[in-house]
C-alpha cells in the first residue's frame, strides 16, 4: 500500500530557531513530492514542488530537498516565525493518476 | 490574487439527510478535486472532475456521493444520506493542469467546508 510517513508527529521551537521535517514515502512509482502548509481550519497552500530529478527548492524561509533513491525528504524552516506555526504536510504524487497521497503532517508551534 | 471559496463554511445537519457542499474553483482552471479530512487525521482524496466528467475517485467515493459542474463556475459535492462519519472538514482544490506525471503545477485548496453530522 502506497504510504507517506511524516516525523516528527508535533514539535515546539522558540522564534527565530531552525527547525527540520522528515518525510518517508513508499509511493511508486513517483512522479513528484510537494510540501503544504496548513494553517489550523483553513485549507492546504502549496509550499514547494519537486520532481524526482530535483534535489532541493526553496521557498524564502522554506527549504525542501528531495533524495528519490531513500525515498525521504525534509522541509527545513529558517529563522522560524510565530505564523510559520501549522501542520506542514507532504504529499507524493504517481505518473498516471491524480491520487495525491498525503502525510499526516507534522505539526509546528513556535513560541515566542 | 485569484483563490479558491467554498460554501458553506459549515453545515450541520440530521443523519440520513442530503447536503450539497459548493466550490468556485479558480477561472482559468480545468481541474477539480475534492478532499475530505477528518478531524485529526491526515487529508484522504476523494474525487478528481475534468472535463466534465470524473477522472478519478477514491474507495471512500462510494454511491453515496457525487459530483457535478452545473454550470461554467460552481463545481459541487452531494452527500446523499450522511452518516455520522461523514462529518469533516471537505476541501475543494483546483488547478490550472493535470498533476499528474512531471506536472509542477500548483494546486490551490479552498478554506474548506466544516460537515457536522448529528
Amino acid at each position: 500500500k502506497n504510504q507517506v510517513e511524516q516525523s516528527p508527529q508535533s514539535l515546539i521551537i522558540l522564534e527565530g530557531k531552525n527547525c527540520t521535517l522528515q518525510c518517508n514515502y513508499t509511493v511508486s512509482p513517483f512522479s513528484n513530492l510537494r510540501w503544504y502548509k496548513q494553517d489550523t481550519g483553513r485549507g492546504p497552500v502549496s509550499l514547494t514542488i519537486m520532481t524526482f530529478s530535483e534535489n532541493t527548492k526553496s521557498n524564502g524561509r522554506y527549504t525542501a530537498t528531495l533524495d528519490a533513491d531513500t525515498k525521504q525528504s525534509s522541509l527545513h524552516i529558517t529563522a522560524s516565525q510565530l505564523s510559520d506555526s501549522a501542520s506542514y504536510i507532504c504529499v507524493v504524487t504517481r505518473p498516471s493518476d491524480y491520487k495525491l497521497s498525503f502525510g499526516a503532517g507534522t505539526t509546528v508551534t513556535v513560541r515566542a | 490574487e485569484p483563490e479558491v471559496t467554498q460554501t458553506p463554511s459549515h453545515q450541520v445537519t440530521q443523519m440520513g439527510q442530503e447536503v450539497i457542499l459548493r466550490c468556485v474553483p479558480i477561472s482559468n482552471h480545468l481541474y477539480f478535486y475534492w478532499y475530505r479530512q477528518i478531524l485529526g487525521q491526515k487529508v484522504e482524496f476523494l474525487v478528481s472532475f475534468y472535463n466534465n466528467e470524473i477522472s478519478e475517485k477514491s474507495e471512500i467515493f462510494d454511491d453515496q456521493f457525487s459530483v457535478e459542474r452545473p454550470d461554467g463556475s460552481n463545481f459541487t459535492l452531494k452527500i446523499r444520506s450522511t452518516k455520522l462519519e461523514d462529518s469533516a472538514m471537505y476541501f475543494c482544490a483546483s488547478s490550472e493542469a493535470r498533476l499528474a506525471g512531471l506536472s509542477t503545477d500548483t494546486q490551490y485548496f479552498g478554506p474548506g467546508t466544516r460537515l457536522t453530522v448529528l
